[in-house]
């Protein structure tokens, strides 16, 4: 069981707007330690998608932005398109457990 | 252009052990931290361990504490993971990630690239 929680899944229509949430506790995004996302497609790596709770990478798309608010994260695609069809990470650090921390992941699914 | 390629997974029994190498290349790899992260098939991702860019500090998660060692050798490039007393649920997609130095700027803890895993079953 992930102490980072997102939804299972997620969906939305091409060009709609849809957030993947990620809740931590006062140990790991409450301390202040950074959220970073990660996007993997199907039978791929994952990839860095956000940094940092809001800076994207050189080649990610602004359709793609974070944000970050006490214990929680949120992670928001607009004008969704076919190919954003993927599962989703968020992850932090957690000063209890001295480690590394990844969310369950959350599948999007483009209707 | 950044590189990192896993190597050494396979078909492993119950109780024996395995290597896992990870080849960097395209960077200076002595500046980063690197991890291990694994993936149980059709699972989420599970970190395993990090190892600090000068090899002095060494992290795990608990479910492979005492049992898995990660380590790094700057002159080669390359990044290792020891794995000992293998259980079934050890069974995985292994991969390695970097982790920026603070002075990129890049928050605590991020993965900026990751190579493209190898598989270990543990299966009798």
């Amino acid at each position: 069981q992930s102490v980072l929680t997102q939804p299972p899944s997620v969906s939305g229509a091409p060009g709609q707007r849809v957030t993947i949430s990620c809740t931590g506790s006062g140990s790991n995004i409450g301390a202040g330690h950074d959220v970073h996302w990660y996007q993997q497609l199907p039978r791929t790596a994952p990839k860095l998608l956000i940094y940092g709770n809001s800076n994207r990478p050189s080649g990610v798309p602004d359709r793609f932005s974070g944000s970050k608010s006490g214990t929680s994260a949120s992670l928001a695609i607009t004008g969704l398109q076919a190919e954003d069809e993927a599962d989703y990470y968020c992850q932090s650090y957690d000063s209890s457990l001295s480690g590394v921390l990844f969310g369950g992941g959350t599948k999007l699914t483009v209707l | 252009q950044v590189q990192l390629v896993e190597s050494g997974g396979g078909v492993v029994q119950p109780g024996r052990s395995l290597r896992l190498s990870c080849a960097a290349s395209g960077f200076t790899f002595s500046r980063f931290a690197m991890h291990w992260v694994r993936q149980a098939p059709g699972k989420g991702l599970e970190w395993v361990a990090i190892v600090w860019s000068d090899g002095s500090h060494k992290y795990y998660a608990d479910s492979v504490k005492g049992r898995f060692t990660i380590s790094r050798d700057s002159s080669k490039n390359t990044l290792y993971l020891q794995m000992n007393s293998l259980r079934a649920e050890d069974t995985a997609v292994y991969y390695c990630a970097r982790d920026p130095p603070p002075s990129d700027d890049y928050g605590d803890y991020s993965l900026d690239y990751w190579g493209q895993g190898t598989l270990v079953t543990v299966s009798s």
